[in-house]
């Protein structure tokens, strides 16, 4: 039973436009989520995180939105940019406190 | 700063034949962490080390065994390879638990033949 889903495993999008990653998620309980963003052959790297106390954090070109009644989230990112495409991971926090529930990811393919 | 350290970062092994993955980490970080990850899912924690001389099992341990003997390295055991434990490792540390955020290595490619 994945409690993260990321539904969509790959998104093209026109660079300069903007992208949408969705996370989905089942867990009422979950209180936090963090994005990671992983290049080819390298581990995977922290991008941005949000509290279920906020519905939107903005971090330069990256805004994640939190819909908590519908338990979704989403990335986005504008403008894109070719060093944008790697695959994005969506995680929470698990009931252990010490254990991350990761979604499948989502590649990000950016058009030149 | 070198970060997280994985070594080897690929490795092929025969079904029977065991290993040790070695992570390192120069952050003073408590909590330490393996990972797996396989075609088509997220990150699964295998184990995991929230300080110096204290291991728990994580969501899939089953065939891996961990030790933690000094606070900057946490060392990963396969005791006797199968054909499922073809992944990419990932070893990651955070200075917290939970929400924090973890900083991971490049990764190892195990195949099991």
């Amino acid at each position: 039973d994945q409690q993260v889903k990321q539904n969509s495993p790959s998104l093209s999008v026109q660079e300069g436009r903007i992208s949408i990653l969705n996370c989905d998620y089942t867990n009422s309980m979950f209180d936090y989520f963090l994005w990671y963003k992983k290049y080819p052959a390298e581990g995977p790297t922290f991008l941005i995180s949000i509290s279920s106390i906020k519905d939107k954090n903005e971090d330069g070109r990256f805004t994640v939105f939190l819909n908590k009644s519908a338990k979704h989230l989403s990335l986005h990112i504008v403008p894109s940019q070719p060093g944008d495409s790697a695959v994005y991971f969506c995680a929470a926090p698990g009931d252990s406190n010490y254990q991350l529930i990761w979604g499948a990811g989502t590649k990000l393919i950016i058009k030149p | 700063n070198a970060g997280v350290t994985q070594t080897p970062k690929f490795r092929v092994l025969k079904t029977g034949q065991s290993m040790t993955l070695l992570c390192a980490q120069d952050m003073n970080h408590e909590y330490m962490y393996w990972y797996r990850q396989d075609p088509g899912m997220g990150l699964r924690l295998i184990h995991y080390s929230v300080g110096e001389g204290t291991t728990a099992k994580g969501e899939v341990p089953d065939g891996y065994n961990v030790s933690r003997l000094k606070k900057q390295n946490f060392l990963l055991g396969l005791e006797s390879a199968a054909p499922s434990q073809t992944s990419v490792y990932f070893c990651a540390s955070s200075y917290a638990g939970g929400g924090t955020e973890a900083f991971f290595g490049q990764g190892t490619r195990l195949t099991v033949v």
